[in-house]
């Protein structure tokens, strides 16, 4: 199973960053999303499409319709950049399966 | 709450194994599934397996099949990844990550602080 995000996302402070994933049917998985800063481990920002763990800003949402999950980040800020990874897990075989990742560039 | 306590870095030959640890810090550490996932330079998260100790037997991404074996050690809380016949496209950081939900579609929730395996002759 083939997760594929675009490479790059730049948006400007304030304005809305919208992060894609695309696979096949992914609107039957359950899709996660992890924010990984630098030298850092990620964290997961949203989980099951579109709920936010505690802790995550709510200008974080998501979604996930036919082929495609969607990160949203509202308002961007300055320390929003960083690489975004979507997840699923696929039955056949069972494993876990990352998309490429998308690095935000706040402008 | 669990928290991760990694191993440390290290450099090995081309062809050499290496081991990485991950040692356990909170409650039910035979429940919950430890994951290991690596970040290559330039490249995306790649996963390479997970276990769950009370279940025993682990599962391997199967690009890595028979060279990774991952195993957990209930006593110490200890969860150990040792990757094999080793080239330079191993060099990567690699992380342990723990679900704590039973159920394999669910996030990974809490991460290691993340071992850097240098590969290099």
């Amino acid at each position: 199973y083939v997760l594929t995000q675009p490479p790059s996302v730049s948006v400007a402070p304030g304005e809305t960053a919208r992060i894609t994933c695309d696979g096949n049917n992914i609107r039957s998985k359950s899709v996660h999303w992890y924010q990984q800063k630098p030298g850092q481990a990620p964290v997961v920002c949203i989980h099951y499409d579109s709920d936010r763990p505690s802790g995550i800003p709510e200008r974080f949402s998501g979604s996930n319709s036919g082929n495609t999950a969607t990160l949203t980040i509202s308002r961007v800020e300055a320390g929003d950049e960083a690489d975004y990874y979507c997840q699923v897990w696929d039955s056949t075989p069972d494993h876990v399966v990352f998309g490429g990742g998308t690095k935000l560039t706040v402008l | 709450q669990v928290q991760l306590l990694q191993s440390g870095a290290a450099v090995k030959k081309p062809g050499s194994s290496v081991r990485v640890s991950c040692k356990s810090f909170g409650d039910n550490f035979s429940s919950y599934t430890t994951n290991w996932v690596r970040l290559a330079p330039g490249q995306g998260l790649e996963w390479l397996g997970r276990i769950t100790p009370m279940f025993g037997s682990a599962v391997y991404a199967q690009k890595f099949q028979g060279r990774v074996t991952i195993t957990a050690d209930e006593s110490t809380t200890t969860a150990h990844m040792d990757l094999t016949s080793l080239r330079s496209e191993d060099t990567a950081i690699y992380y342990c990550a723990i679900r704590l939900n039973p159920s394999e579609a669910a996030s990974i929730d809490h991460w290691g602080q993340g071992t850097l395996v240098t590969v290099s002759s």
